[in-house]
């Protein structure tokens, strides 16, 4: 079963923050999150792992809360650039590269 | 860059025929996934390889058959190509970051296919 993702869209303005949510029904080992702009392929920002170490992105920041399955990813002082679809990946506690991703969040950024 | 193509592009046919769509990377790396993308839905796991003749079927694997016979090659093909298939396929390969260490997912250009 596919994560779910909050909000399915959101609108800021420059310099706006926002939350993007992710919640899994199933324990996981890690949480992956990516971008993807209109006709292009997905693009990696950062990884969780169950234990709290994070790496990825140097200007977004996220978390994740093993005991609930759930990730939030954390856009501050938002830009133009930021806009597009966020998907979460999660995987299981079994960590067998096995990737299932949620529904998707639209942000979209307006000067 | 991570070095994933996709053939073809771009893929018109009609329903009942067979379809095949090639990923193909050039990293050596051992994991290999194909997704569909559907307004609504976001990427959907169809099957995934391990390894050369080593698969596994994801959430939407109904449909599909996978191959992998070489490292560098992951086949997805469509027996019989049905209307509820026409998507976008993005194959995509698991690879170590080199900044960090950490595992990542490349995703290749994708391939739009429409079942007429």
């Amino acid at each position: 079963q596919q994560p779910v993702q909050s909000p399915q869209a959101v609108i800021l303005r420059e310099g706006e923050d926002a939350v993007i949510n992710c919640s899994s029904s199933k324990a996981l080992y890690s949480v992956h999150w990516y971008r993807q702009k209109h006709g292009e392929a997905p693009v990696f920002l950062m990884i969780l792992l169950k234990g709290g170490e994070q790496k990825g992105h140097d200007k977004i920041s996220a978390s994740f809360n093993e005991k609930k399955q759930q990730s939030s990813l954390y856009l501050t002082a938002s830009q133009l650039s930021y806009s597009g679809t966020y998907f979460c990946g999660t995987e299981g506690l079994s960590g067998t590269y096995k990737y299932i991703f949620g529904t998707g969040t639209r942000l979209k950024v307006l000067a | 860059d991570a070095g994933i193509t996709q053939s073809p592009r771009h893929k018109v046919t009609e329903t009942g025929t067979p379809v095949t769509l090639r990923c193909h990377q050039t990293e050596n790396h051992r994991y290999m996934y194909w997704y569909r993308q559907d307004p609504g839905h976001g990427l959907r796991l169809i099957h995934y390889s391990y390894g050369v003749k080593d698969t596994d079927k994801g959430e939407v694997s109904d449909g599909y058959s996978v191959s992998r016979s070489k490292t560098e090659d992951f086949l997805l093909t469509l027996e019989s190509a049905t209307s509820s298939q026409t998507s976008v396929y993005f194959c995509a390969i698991t690879g170590t970051s080199g900044r960090a260490g950490y595992n990542e997912q490349f995703f290749g250009p994708g391939t739009r296919l429409t079942v007429l």
